[in-house]
């Protein structure tokens, strides 16, 4: 089981707001940043936001990021049918290893 | 253009041994961190192992630790994996992934490989 927890599914319609969450420890999310992916299906992962809420250049401002404590969020505003992806959570973990969720599947209904 | 291109996977046998390779263009190789991640049929994406860019430094997943060894290259601008003792649940995609926007060994990736798929079966 993944260290990071994170709800297997999300959905929304077209124009919510959908939001997922991710749950560490004080060794991971709770001492260090946080990292969002999106996959779509077949291809590599996407970096979506960094360094707990910022986005790279491309990603649009209509996903944000937060963390409080040892736990973070990913917001996706204004969805979108092209939205529908897998989504991942990631944190370094104090115990010198790499640490995932266990993704979340996004439905645009 | 920044790029990362995986090679080596394939069929392997239960007891038996890999060598994953990740070439890397169009960055500084030496100054980064570079990972491997992986991603079994199906299923989510598991952090491997990461390197240090003078490749000092070294991180395994509990899963993997004492039967892959990471490595890298930097005349070559290359990252390895060697994979011993692999079993079945080793059967997965495996990225290689880095990001210019730190030097550490962490989980921040904004360049990612395609990918090499290890099947591990008889």
């Amino acid at each position: 089981q993944s260290v990071l927890t994170q709800p297997p599914s999300a959905s929304g319609t077209p124009g919510q707001r959908v939001t997922i969450s991710c749950s560490g420890s004080s060794s991971n999310i709770g001492s260090n940043s946080v990292y969002w992916y999106q996959q779509l299906p077949g291809t590599a992962p996407k970096l979506l936001i960094y360094w707990n809420n910022q986005r790279p250049s491309g990603v649009p401002d209509r996903f944000s990021g937060s963390k409080s404590g040892a736990s973070a969020s990913l917001a996706i505003s204004g969805l979108r049918s092209e939205d529908e992806a897998d989504y991942y959570c990631a944190a370094w973990d104090d115990r010198l290893k790499g640490v995932f969720g266990g993704g979340t599947k996004l439905t645009v209904l | 253009e920044v790029q990362l291109l995986e090679s080596g996977g394939g069929l392997v046998q239960p007891g038996g041994s890999l060598r994953l390779s990740c070439a890397a263009s169009g960055f500084t190789f030496s100054t980064y961190a570079m990972t491997w991640v992986r991603q079994a049929p199906g299923k989510g994406l598991e952090w491997v192992s990461g390197i240090s860019g003078s490749g000092g430094s070294t991180h395994y997943a509990d899963s993997v630790k004492g039967r892959f060894t990471i490595s890298r290259d930097n005349s070559k601008n290359t990252l390895y994996l060697q994979m011993n003792s692999l079993r079945a649940e080793d059967t997965a995609v495996y990225y290689c992934a880095t990001s210019e926007k730190t030097t550490s060994v962490t989980t921040l990736f904004d360049i990612w490989g395609q990918g090499t798929m290890v099947t591990v079966s008889s």
